[in-house]
């Protein structure tokens, strides 16, 4: 079945620290890929998507790649703001439009000021 | 973007009790989805409600613990029922807008149950 994967957490950096979480993907298939972000106190909300390979997906100062090769879909950011503590949610569409989410576990970033 | 609302956003039920959840969305979607977060995890879907027919529900998601409806391309909801200390969740709606591959989600209805 399909599933997806992301790295352990909590992560914890300073200001202005670059960022990478991990994520990869099992799926026949294409499928689109997906974060979603869920601020402390807020809904879910998508942050960027990418719906074919080599599509780059960035919102925010956010950016990921979709990499069918490698089947990974890593969420970076150059320089992280206090304001970007979340949860974070890689998550994937196997049939495209219409179809429903697998999600990732999950994972807590927290950045000090 | 599509806004979503849920009623209620919160509540704390009875072991043995039922709640509806509702989902009002502010334009006509074909697919409506629900998921289920139990704290400190992530998103399981528990079904997809399709206006018009009878809702498909993912595998250890049965109707008759939470049935469906879905009068209107607008509206959905979502009964827990007999529920347990177990179903105590975080339970969401999501909507994709037509063709766009986007799914956005309603702020959620934190259940309790005692």
């Amino acid at each position: 079945g399909n599933s997806v994967t992301q790295m352990e957490g909590p992560v914890t950096l300073s200001e202005e620290a670059f960022l990478t979480i991990n994520c990869t993907y099992t799926a026949t298939g294409y499928p689109s890929l997906f974060w979603y972000v869920q601020y402390p106190g807020e809904g879910l909300q998508l942050l960027l998507k990418a719906t074919k390979a080599d599509d780059k997906g960035s919102n925010k100062g956010f950016e990921a790649t979709y990499r069918k090769e490698t089947t990974s879909f890593h969420l970076e950011k150059g320089s992280v703001q206090v304001s970007d503590s979340a949860v974070y949610f890689c998550a994937l569409s196997a049939t495209g439009a219409n179809s429903k989410l697998t999600f990732g576990k999950g994972i807590t970033l927290s950045v000090r000021p | 973007s599509a806004v979503i609302s849920q009623k209620p956003s919160r509540d704390i039920c009875q072991r043995g009790t039922s709640l509806t959840i509702q989902c009002q969305v502010d334009s006509q979607v074909t697919m409506m989805f629900w998921y289920r977060q139990q704290p400190g995890q992530s998103l399981t879907l528990i079904a997809t409600a399709n206006q018009g027919s009878e809702a498909t529900y993912e595998s250890g998601f049965v109707i008759d613990k939470f049935p469906i409806s879905r009068p209107n391309l607008t509206f959905s909801t979502l009964t827990v029922s007999n529920m347990s200390p177990e179903d105590s969740s975080i339970y969401l709606c999501s909507v994709e807008r037509t063709g766009s591959y986007e799914q956005y989600f309603g702020p959620g209805t934190r259940l309790t149950v005692t």
